[in-house]
């Protein structure tokens, strides 16, 4: 069965600070991984990874893919309360339709 | 271009009820998914489809649940005789293809609660 696993389940920082999500997986025939910011309702696409060592960027938020290690990680530099949200990753196989996703870092951001 | 439409936002039906849920996908998308989030956990693949047709529905419990996209209007995800355990949020996806190039667009979920 296909597995994707997301840490830390929560986190709590202070504006300004730099984190790393980290999500790692398992599964059958990869073909992409994608990252997902979930605020109170829709999920928002921010970043699909099909190649191993290539970074996307898109503001102060970058991702990156590992694919002999399976895992991807997720940054964002300087972070803003308007960060707050729950960081869903999922992994697409090429054998099914369907996203896997793990179930999510809750990412609180204080003043 | 609206984005994935569904409806209504939140539903309360007591148990034993029957509840249709309604996903309008983006303008030129031909392909549906569903998916289900229960609280404090991911979201879990439930059914895909494309227009006339059920493509996979792995995700789908045997009993009780059924979906479908008709050629014209909305896809629709039916639960009949609601338990306290369907009670989560339903959210809906598509895209113009297979996500295997693509990313998939969310609706705004439906909050389901069975009381």
């Amino acid at each position: 069965e296909d597995k994707v696993v997301q840490s830390p389940l929560s986190l709590v920082v202070h504006e300004g600070d730099t984190v790393t999500l980290n999500c790692s997986y398992e599964v059958t025939n990869f073909r992409s991984l994608l990252w997902y910011k979930q605020e109170k309702k829709a999920p928002t696409f921010l970043f699909m990874l099909t190649s191993s060592g290539i970074e996307k960027k898109s503001g102060r938020l970058s991702s990156i893919l590992d694919k002999k290690e399976l895992f991807s990680i997720l940054n964002i530099t300087a972070t803003q309360t308007g960060d707050s949200a729950i960081y869903l990753c999922a992994v697409h196989t090429g054998t099914a339709s369907k996203l896997t996703f793990g179930t999510g870092t809750r990412l609180q951001v204080t003043l | 271009n609206a984005g994935v439409m569904q409806n209504p936002r939140h539903l309360v039906r007591r148990r034993g009820q029957e509840a249709r849920l309604r996903c309008s996908p983006m303008k030129g998308h031909s392909h549906v998914y569903w998916y289900r989030q229960l609280p404090e956990e991911g979201l879990k693949f439930m059914v895909y489809l494309q227009k006339e047709n059920i493509i996979d529905e792995s995700g789908m419990p045997k009993e009780r649940f059924s979906a479908e996209f008709p050629k014209e209007g909305p896809s629709i995800l039916r639960i009949q005789q609601v338990v306290r355990g369907d009670s989560a949020a339903y959210f809906c996806a598509s895209s113009p293809g297979r996500p295997m190039n693509t990313e998939a667009f969310f609706g705004q979920g439906t909050r389901l609660t069975v009381v």
